[in-house]
């Protein structure tokens, strides 16, 4: 079974600041997806950005990349230019890619606490 | 953009009570919709998988009786908690992938919190 680690259960930046969340994660597949999703306060899940292990190249989404290391399990997060608004929950999620077509579901690890200070 | 409507966002009800949670696709059709749930300060744990036409695919230590699935059409699932008790008391989010594929993301609803006096 997949599994999902989250080694930091709050991380704290300053604002402006850059932060790097830590996730692992462990599969025996090849092909799969990893994300990270935001939940704010008022609990509604954010995807912030995806993976897909096939491409060697790291996503960015605007102030947000991801490291990916496909071969240590690693898919950490770094937000550059940290803003108020970036205080949430975050969540690594891993999903399988089946090649019958269909969705697999999300694994989630146990999320990392970010606080954003002025 | 794709949304998904989880209906009521907020349930207060007696112990013994049936509670039905509605999980909408807008603007999309969805074969497939994923429950979970989610303890405070905790993570998603899934509890099913939803499939249009077809049974739900519970999760290991979930109840089928006690957590009833509908995925009746394809813009609608519904999640029944039955005869429910104060220790379903939590969050529960569903989620939709829009179309077939695995490439799909996943979209969340705004999630129901139940709470069972």
């Amino acid at each position: 079974a997949q599994t999902v680690t989250q080694s930091q259960p709050e991380m704290s930046v300053q604002e402006a600041e850059t932060v790097t969340l830590s996730c692992t994660y462990d599969t025996s597949e090849s092909d799969y997806y990893l994300f990270w999703y935001k939940q704010p306060p008022s609990r509604q899940m954010i995807l912030v950005i995806r993976q897909e292990a096939y491409k060697q190249q790291n996503a960015t989404e605007n102030r947000f990349s991801v490291n990916f290391q496909k071969a240590a399990k690693s898919f950490s997060l770094k937000i550059s230019d940290s803003q108020l608004g970036d205080a949430a929950m975050y969540f690594c999620a891993y999903r399988a890619y089946l090649n019958t077509g269909t969705a697999s579901k999300l694994t989630f690890g146990t999320g990392t606490r970010l606080q954003v200070t002025l | 953009g794709a949304v998904v409507s989880q209906h009521p966002s907020r349930v207060i009800c007696k112990s013994g009570t049936s509670v039905k949670i509605e999980c909408r696709s807008l603007d999309f059709q969805a074969t497939t919709m994923f429950w979970y749930r989610q303890f405070p300060k905790q993570s998603l744990m899934l509890m099913a998988t939803s499939n249009e036409g077809s049974k739900a695919t519970y999760e290991q230590g979930v109840e089928k009786d006690k957590f009833l699935i509908n995925h009746a059409s394809l813009t609608l699932s519904t999640l029944t908690v039955t005869s429910a008790h104060p220790e379903d008391s939590s969050f529960y989010i569903c989620s939709a992938i829009r179309g077939q594929g695995a490439n799909q993301p996943q979209h969340f609803g705004d999630g129901t919190r139940l709470s069972i006096l």
